[in-house]
């Protein structure tokens, strides 16, 4: 079945740093979806990527679409304290599927 | 106004009760789901209801029973608790079933099984 892999499951970075978690998947995907969940919240969407080779910008966050639509990333640069939290790659194509998460930690 | 309802927000019971999870969305939404998040914070897919009707339902024990009575409410019914159900279940929402739709996540059920 379609699986979504994601690292680091755990970043640690001095604020100001900048922060990026990968999310890869074996199969071609229609479309990558990335939430962010706060520690004790829950997920929230943040963007929906649908295009090979797309590239888009939240303020210091920045979300790619590999050109083989099998790959995406978020960035973050200059990391602050309000950035923490477990951020998720995810697809809703087919079967509702999230990679493992990466936990974000910021030291102030 | 509350898009994605769960009741309760904590649950602490004993191994081998039963016990109900209830969720409601006013969104207007056709699509249910039920996630389960355990203490590593992986997310998983149990259930997915569209319009009342299951269409998605992953490799979870029979103990674990949705009903959807209505398309705005997913419940979820479990059966002999045990110590591993532990988790935060989630239920989320969403405009259609899969393709390019977000879904809107409830506040969660952190369930604890002694």
């Amino acid at each position: 079945g379609q699986q979504v892999m994601q690292i680091p499951q755990y970043q640690h970075v001095q604020e100001g740093e900048d922060f990026t978690t990968y999310c890869n998947s074996s199969t071609t995907l229609s479309n990558i979806q990335w939430y962010k969940q706060r520690p004790g919240g829950h997920p929230v969407f943040l963007i929906q990527l649908v295009k090979s080779g797309e590239v888009k910008k939240q303020k210091r966050l920045t979300f790619q679409f590999g050109e083989a639509k099998k790959n995406s990333s978020l960035h973050i640069t200059a990391t602050q304290t309000t950035d923490v939290g477990t951020y998720f790659c995810g697809t809703n194509a087919g079967k509702s599927t999230f990679g493992d998460g990466t936990t974000l930690t910021v030291k102030p | 106004d509350t898009a994605v309802s769960q009741t309760p927000k904590y649950l602490v019971t004993q191994m081998g009760n039963d016990k109900s999870i209830k969720c409601e969305q006013n969104l207007g939404h056709d699509t249910m789901y039920w996630y389960k998040q355990d203490s590593k914070k992986f997310l998983k897919i149990m259930f997915s209801y569209n319009n009342k009707e299951l269409i998605i339902n992953e490799t979870v024990p029979n103990r674990f029973s949705p009903k959807s009575p209505d398309k705005a409410h997913l419940n979820l019914h479990i059966n002999s608790l045990e110590l591993g159900d532990s988790a935060v279940y989630f239920c989320a929402s969403s405009p259609l079933p899969g393709g390019r739709v977000e879904q809107f996540f409830g506040p969660g059920t952190r369930l604890t099984v002694l």
